[in-house]
């Protein structure tokens, strides 16, 4: 998986709880990324950041919450206002926030955590 | 609207055979064209990435090709493998290269690879 870990592999959530996935890298990588799967969907983007202190809304980002306090590390935060948190979730990273804009930059993928609320 | 297209969306074919995975997109700007390979319940593996000038590219017994006149790609994989069963996935990032680019992810085509 590249150098990127995720835990845990399985989350399992009450309703009203607040959960923070973790994702972690050794890449280097300057940007990181957090997406959602859900069946016969496309990856969506939740968050991203291109540099440290510093991140963006993707698409979803309603009811998450994400910080970048280290290179290596950017943590999600699945609250209680998200309404339907399960699904899988995804890290990447990719070595600048050109992966994100386009250019040759491949993003390497963690091997995901599935949320499921109960 | 920014879309990727991919079908079948299952496939199931004998080990040994060959297949081929379609993409359609409609994008604009497009930047580059990625096929990514995700096994049940793990992350996305790349396998190749296609910018508008190149028209085929291999990456071992995966070789995918890109008209972007007609802004389609496919993904054909020879001799297959009982481990290449997974769900293919179609990316297409979209935008001129700066920072507010884009990708746009296909649903991918689940291939079972059936001895």
């Amino acid at each position: 998986d590249g150098g990127i870990t995720q835990s845990p592999k399985y989350l399992f959530r009450k309703e009203g709880q607040n959960v923070t996935l973790s994702c972690e890298q050794n890449l280097n990588h300057d940007a990181m990324y957090w997406y959602r799967q859900d069946p016969g969907q496309g990856l969506r983007l939740i968050y991203y950041s291109q540099i440290v202190n510093d991140f963006q809304k993707g698409d979803i980002a309603e009811g998450y919450s994400v910080s970048r306090e280290k290179k290596e590390s950017f943590p999600l935060t699945v609250t209680s206002a998200q309404k339907n948190p399960t699904a899988f979730y995804l890290c990447a990273s990719s070595m600048s926030g050109r992966g994100l804009a386009g250019g040759r930059d491949e993003q390497f993928f963690g091997p995901g955590t599935r949320l499921t609320v109960l | 609207k920014n879309q990727v297209e991919q079908s079948p969306q299952s496939l199931i074919i004998l080990e040994g055979k060959n297949c081929t995975l379609q993409c359609n997109y409609t994008v604009s700007p497009f930047s580059n064209l990625r096929w990514y390979k995700q096994d049940t319940g793990r992350g996305p593996v790349s396998l190749t990435i296609m910018t508008f000038s190149e028209n085929t590219k291999s990456n071992g017994r995966y070789t995918a090709t890109l008209d972007a006149d007609t802004k389609q790609s496919s993904l054909h994989i020879t001799a297959s493998q009982l481990s290449d069963s997974a769900s293919y996935i179609c990316v297409v990032s979209v935008g001129n290269g700066g920072a507010t680019n884009k990708l746009i992810f296909g649903t991918g085509t689940l291939l079972a690879v059936q001895p």
